[in-house]
């Protein structure tokens, strides 16, 4: 248990749909990743929050926007879904400062994933 | 934009065998980490390194990093059944920030299959 939990675990919609996907980091962990992974497209980095604030944007669509709350939490918002968003999406989060007690602060835990399915 | 490629894309190997994954990036990286995924699982974090021409053991794994930190290689010696999986690189472009450490770009990965 990598302490990262994400809700839903599993998600079934319908073309032209909107979902929000939940991400809640661990303990102490300021920084929050949004991944997408599909089978031919392996790992892609989405987005970057840092307590609160975006700090890394990667091959995120114009459909997709994400935010992080003042607890920490993260949501993770897909709109006008097509087939090919059909995914698994991985939150992770990590320290987010300069090594701490020892321990690399770029380590990213991951959550479980959540499994997109658009029909 | 930022490339980390990874080969092979897939390694089956008869247990007891020696295996290695490479990664090569395209721009000079901060540093690399590196994660196995175990088959339905989330991807979880091996090791990082930061310094040029870098080597870190942890018991039959031995990790990598390049004099010109643009590549980076994982060996894993007298593989088990256990170690089955895929192996990603992800790398950290220039200077990684004060506070935050920023976006990693993943290789592709490679997946290990070992055949008892």
């Amino acid at each position: 248990d990598s302490g990262v939990t994400q809700t839903p675990k599993h998600l079934i919609t319908a073309t032209g749909q909107r979902v929000t996907l939940r991400c809640s980091p661990r303990s102490g962990d300021l920084s929050v990743y949004w991944y997408q992974q599909s089978l031919d497209q392996g790992l892609q980095f989405l987005i970057q929050y840092y307590n609160g604030e975006e700090r890394a944007k990667g091959n995120i669509l114009e459909r997709f926007s994400a935010q992080q709350f003042p607890d920490l939490h993260s949501e993770l918002n897909l709109s006008s879904l097509e087939l090919g968003d059909s995914a698994l999406y991985f939150c992770a989060s990590s320290v987010g400062v300069s090594m701490i007690g020892g321990r690399a602060a770029g380590e990213q835990f991951f959550g479980p994933g959540t499994r997109l399915t658009v029909l | 934009g930022q490339q980390v490629m990874q080969i092979p894309q897939y390694q089956h190997v008869q247990e007891g065998e020696d295996f290695t994954t490479y990664c090569n990036s395209s721009t000079t990286l901060s540093n690399i980490q590196w994660y196995k995924q175990r088959p339905g699982g989330h991807p979880v974090f091996l090791i990082q390194l930061v310094k040029s021409g870098e080597v870190k053991k942890q018991k039959r794994l031995t990790f990598q990093f390049g004099e010109a930190k643009k590549n980076s290689s994982l060996h894993i010696t007298a593989t088990q059944t256990t170690d089955v999986g895929t192996y990603f690189c992800a790398g950290t472009l220039g200077n990684a920030g004060g506070t935050s450490y920023g976006k990693l770009t993943f290789g592709q990965g490679t997946i290990l299959t070992v055949h008892p």
